[in-house]
């Protein structure tokens, strides 16, 4: 079964880096997945798309601070200069046989 | 401005129906893949019908199977999802979202609507 893994959290301080990793199942490991941004009491926001060979696609107006990066079977999110509005949950989100796959989220705070 | 926005949630009760709509404006909704996506209150995204491009491909979540139905007005460029027979455990908010706007990979979920919420309840 075709399984995203995530950490249930994180936490950093304001202006600080933060990286988050989505882990993909054994055998599938050369995915592409998609990081969405759910902040509190608003719908998700696609954030990008991240490849294996660590190649990512941005959202529209996605600041410089969030990047992407890949390394066997995770992919990483990366916010840099962190600030309160990067408070939430955030998603990670693949395509497999005719189906949406979601991780179980990061919540991430700020301190 | 590209956009989606769904409407239709309501308090309904146990063993009841609710058609959810989601529209489309600033791009062609018919041309790309459409799925609804639901998030039950405090829980993470569940992926729950996928509607193709072309309309020839529909999948359903095995908990939504045989009760829900999505399907497509072109000419209203919206998107319906029929939800029959539902359960306290559909309470949700649902989302719609393309797949394949800017991700021409056909990978990510990439433009997202705002939610409409579901309650259901006996």
């Amino acid at each position: 079964q075709f399984v995203l893994t995530q950490s249930p959290s994180a936490s950093a301080s304001l202006g600080a880096s933060v990286k988050l990793t989505c882990t993909l199942t054994s055998g599938h490991t050369g995915y592409a997945i998609a990081w969405h941004q759910q902040q509190p009491e608003k719908g998700p926001r696609f954030l990008m798309k991240v490849s294996a060979d660590g190649s990512h696609l941005k959202g529209d107006g996605i600041p410089d601070r969030f990047s992407g990066s890949s390394s066997g079977a995770e992919r990483y999110l990366t916010i840099s200069r962190l600030q309160s509005e990067d408070e939430g949950d955030y998603y990670c989100q693949t395509w497999d046989t005719g189906r949406g796959v979601f991780g179980g989220g990061t919540k991430v705070t700020v301190l | 401005e590209v956009q989606l926005v769904e409407s239709g949630g309501a308090l309904v009760q146990v063993g009841g129906s609710l058609r959810l709509s989601c529209a489309a404006s600033g791009f062609t909704l018919s041309s790309y893949n459409m799925n609804w996506v639901r998030q039950a209150p405090g829980k993470g995204l569940e992926s729950v019908s996928h509607i193709s491009n072309v309309g020839n491909t529909i999948y359903y979540a095995d908990s939504v199977k045989g009760r829900f139905t999505v399907s497509r007005d072109i000419a209203k460029n919206s998107l319906y999802l029929q939800m029959n027979s539902l359960r306290a455990e559909d309470t949700a908010v649902y989302y719609c979202a393309s797949r394949g706007y800017r991700d021409y990979g056909l990978v990510s979920f990439d433009i997202w609507g705002q939610g409409t919420m579901v309650i259901v309840s006996s």
